[in-house]
This record gives C-alpha cells, structure tokens and sequence, in this order.
C-alpha cells in the first residue's frame, strides 16, 4: 500500500474487554514497530518485529498485553482484561533498513485511539 | 537509560518570524534522529532524518542540524506560515527503539 494503515482508528471498550488492534505495513518493509502514545507525552515503545519474529518486546507493559505479525506483513496488536489506563493512541510503524542502521527511517500509520471505559 | 527533552514545551510567534526548536538527549550512541511533526488527532510525518555521520539536513524551509558530542539537535523553521502550527517532536534511534521528547507546541500567528 501507499502507507502504512491502521484499523480501527478509534475504539471504545469498557474495562475488562479484549481488544486488537491491526496495522497494515508499507509492503515489503521487513521492519514493524508499536508505539503508545499517552495525551500530551511522546510515543513509547511497546516491540518490534523483524519479519515475523518479535525481536525485541521489552516495551510491553505487562502480560496483557501480546502482538503478533504471522506472515510477516500484517501485526495485530492484543490487549486482553484492558484497563482505564490503557487508554491512548496505539501507533504502528514500518521501516524497510535494517534496524540499527543509520538509516532506518520508520514510516508512522495515523493510530488507534483506544478509550477505555 | 536515553532521555530525550525538547524545550520550548510551547512556542507562538507571527506569521514570517524564523524559529528554532530545541531537542537534547542524554547518550550520545545514536544511529540516527528524526524530527517529525503531528496535527491535532493525526499521525506522525516524517520531516527529516539525521543519520549519525552527518551534522544537517535541509527540506525546503526545514533545516535540521546535530551534534552528536552535545546531545543537542536543533529544528530551524524559516519564513513561519500558519501551516506550520502542530506539535514537533523529535526522537532518537538507539538500537532501533525511537526514544522520544514530548514535543514542542508550536503555534504561528497570522
């Protein structure tokens, strides 16, 4: 695709529900990032896929929280038992360097908003 | 641990002023910085990447410089126009993580 899409782009749960969140990637980009973004903060890293491998999830907050990326395209973000303060905009991105390279530009979707009741 | 702060929190001038936004960083082992900018309920666009070798980069009325040594990178906005209000937020690659500011709210004036 032109670039990268992100669906929902808002959601509202009420607390205890499960929710998924889905990222489409620039096709071909190898790399793909999650972000969270709390009102008013920068974006915080959650974990990064390299093809269909979670390379690194060390940002996910806890247990609840698990992605997947099965064919190394489409990465569904999961979030099971959400809580009010996992309220934010979840962010995807994708990037198609070789991740630590210094020219590994990420490519941002316009996000999930994600309101938790 | 990377930390990364962007000052002014805020910034309004008038239409045609230059400005400069500021953003610092604590560890100097960097691949790259970008500064990006965000409208009100949108996602992120990409303005300028810096790899770690090079010292500026230059978009139209963007100019972006680094000095790795200092942790300080600068954004320089020429001829400000209304269009440029949003929020720009730069952010560091460290081993593929983006670390992040807050951003810089900035405001222009007509």
């Amino acid at each position: 695709g032109a670039g990268v899409s992100q669906t929902p782009s808002n959601k509202v749960t009420e607390k205890g529900k499960y929710v998924e969140l889905r990222c489409d990637p620039i096709s071909g980009h190898t790399a793909l990032y999650w972000y969270r973004q709390s009102l008013g903060q920068g974006p915080e890293f959650l974990i990064y896929f390299q093809g269909t491998g979670a390379a690194d999830d060390s940002g996910l907050p806890n247990d609840r929280f698990f992605a997947v990326r099965p064919e190394g395209s489409v990465s569904t973000l999961k979030i099971q038992r959400t809580e009010r303060g996992d309220s934010a905009v979840y962010l995807c991105a994708s990037s198609d360097g070789v991740a630590g390279g210094s020219y590994n530009e990420q490519f941002f979707g316009p996000g999930t908003r994600l309101t938790v009741l | 641990k990377q930390e990364v702060t962007q000052i002014p929190a805020a910034l309004s001038v008038p239409e045609g002023e230059n400005l400069v936004l500021n953003c610092s960083f604590t560890d100097s082992a960097i691949y790259n910085l970008q500064w990006f900018r965000q409208d009100p309920g949108k996602g992120l666009t990409s303005l300028l990447l810096i790899q770690s070798s090079q010292r500026e980069q230059t978009s139209g009325r963007l100019n972006a410089s680094l000095d790795k040594s200092s942790g300080r990178s600068t954004l320089y906005i020429a001829a400000s126009q209304p269009g440029d209000s949003a929020t720009y937020l730069c952010a560091v690659d460290s081993n593929y993580q983006l670390i992040w500011g807050a951003g810089t709210k900035l405001i222009i004036k007509p």
